[in-house]
């Protein structure tokens, strides 16, 4: 068990929704990272935050946002979404923003019929 | 080109082999290596990191890398069944506080009592 947790586990939604995928890190970890894992385009960096600010950004779609709070979860919103969003969505945490030491949860898996 | 390449198997053997798994990539700033080990339905784990050419051991793993060559090897030795997982290599271009990791598709390992 890694610290971190995500929720839900499931989600499956249809075409033209919206959903929010929640991530809580380990104790202590400022630092989250979200990645999309399919199997044609394998694991695949989205963004990430730090203490609350956006430091990098990946592969993410203009329809997908992020934002860590205060408390430092942070949330993963999917919008208008289509058949090829169905992926393992995970959220990593980090004690600092500038290390490969990454700390992944279980993941959510989403289906989009 | 994608930046990272690696063979997605399955690679099947029998338990006490010695197995090796590798990882190309084509991006020259990539400076820190890493194996994550992932079982099914599961996020990824860090196994190993290195960020310099040759080896490094820990236990029955052994990273390795060749920088002029972009090549990047795990060898485990004497297999157990419970290596059975998908191996991913992911690469890194540290910059000032950020980390991005870029994943190659990961390789199914079977080894089998």
């Amino acid at each position: 068990d890694s610290g971190v947790t995500q929720t839900p586990k499931h989600l499956i939604t249809a075409t033209g929704q919206r959903v929010t995928l929640r991530c809580s890190p380990r104790s202590g970890d400022l630092s989250v990272y979200w990645y999309q894992q399919s199997l044609d385009q394998g694991l695949q960096f989205l963004i990430q935050y730090y203490n609350g600010e956006e430091r990098a950004k990946g592969n993410i779609l203009e329809r997908f946002s992020a934002q860590q709070f205060p408390d430092l979860h942070s949330e993963l919103n999917l919008s208008s979404l289509e058949l090829g969003d169905s992926a393992l969505y995970f959220c990593a945490s980090s004690t600092t923003p500038g290390t490969y030491e990454q700390y992944f949860g279980p993941g959510t898996r989403l289906t989009v019929t | 080109q994608k930046e990272v390449e690696q063979d997605p198997g399955p690679l099947s053997v029998p338990e006490g082999a010695i197995v090796s798994l590798n990882c190309t990539y084509s991006n020259s700033a990539f400076q820190y290596f890493m194996w994550y080990r992932q079982y099914s339905r599961k996020g990824p784990e860090l196994l190993m990191y290195t960020y310099s050419s040759g080896n490094k051991e820990d236990g029955r793993f052994t990273a390795q890398v060749d920088k002029s060559s972009k090549y990047i090897s795990l060898f485990i030795r004497d297999s157990q069944p419970s290596d059975s997982a998908t191996y991913l290599c992911a690469m890194s271009a540290l910059g000032s506080g950020y980390s991005t990791l870029t994943f190659g598709k990961g390789t199914m390992l079977l080894v089998s009592p």
